[in-house]
């Protein structure tokens, strides 16, 4: 599986924007780059996905660099229910179901 | 809609004992899976099923781990004997259809076994 690089932690102001840096060099055309969170003491939720264009959502925003080789996840205003640890997953398109977890960024925001 | 329901959230227990994790998925999934969490491992896949059927366990940690599906609304994850080692936090996560799609968690069973 192709791997992806987080940095471990990240700080933010609330109700300024987040840019959550992925990098992932290795990664092959038919792979989908998802991101969940984990907020504390529940399970991962899924945030966004995308494969070549940036995307959308009501949670947040997704950008894609051209050559694919690294993603930000945007949120736009942050919250203090943002602070989460934010997982950037590669997904082959082609293959099964898995989700391969990483060690992920953890978001901290402050007041 | 009601999420993945995931039963008991607390259990502690003896080494040696049998325990028993139960999973209900989101209705209308066909795929279902069963995380492990721990602070030295992070977050671990254990084993999948599409369908009812297990399609990769190659997760399960040994013989003393064991999953079911005996039909689209129930899953099961049986350790017996239990040990110190297996402590965590199990996830049962749902999705449906290929692997683009999102898979829905539950809020775990957090496991201590003493």
């Amino acid at each position: 599986d192709a791997k992806t690089t987080q940095p471990n932690s990240m700080e933010s102001n609330e109700e300024e924007p987040v840019h959550l840096p992925c990098n992932h060099s290795t990664i092959s055309g038919t792979d989908y780059i998802h991101w969940y969170r984990q907020l504390p003491s529940q399970g991962p939720e899924y945030v966004i996905h995308g494969l070549t264009s940036n995307v959308n959502n009501r949670m947040a925003s997704l950008a894609i660099a051209e050559d694919r080789k690294s993603s930000t996840l945007i949120l736009h205003r942050a919250t203090l229910r943002d602070a989460a640890v934010y997982y950037c997953i590669l997904r082959d398109g082609n293959a099964g179901n898995m989700l391969t977890f990483g060690g992920g960024t953890r978001l901290m925001v402050k007041p | 809609d009601a999420g993945v329901i995931q039963s008991p959230r607390h259990e502690v227990t003896e080494m040696g004992q049998e325990v028993t994790l139960r999973c209900k998925p989101i209705s209308g999934h066909n795929s279902l899976f069963w995380y492990r969490q721990t602070m030295m491992r992070g977050l671990e896949l254990l084993i999948y099923f599409n369908n009812n059927v297990p399609i990769d366990d190659s997760g399960m940690p040994e013989d003393r781990f064991s999953a079911k599906m005996p039909n689209a609304s129930f899953s099961t994850l049986k350790i017996q004997p239990s040990e110190p080692r297996d402590s965590a936090v199990y996830f049962c996560a749902s999705s449906w259809g290929q692997s683009i799609q999102p898979q829905h968690f539950g809020d775990g069973t957090r496991l201590s076994i003493l």
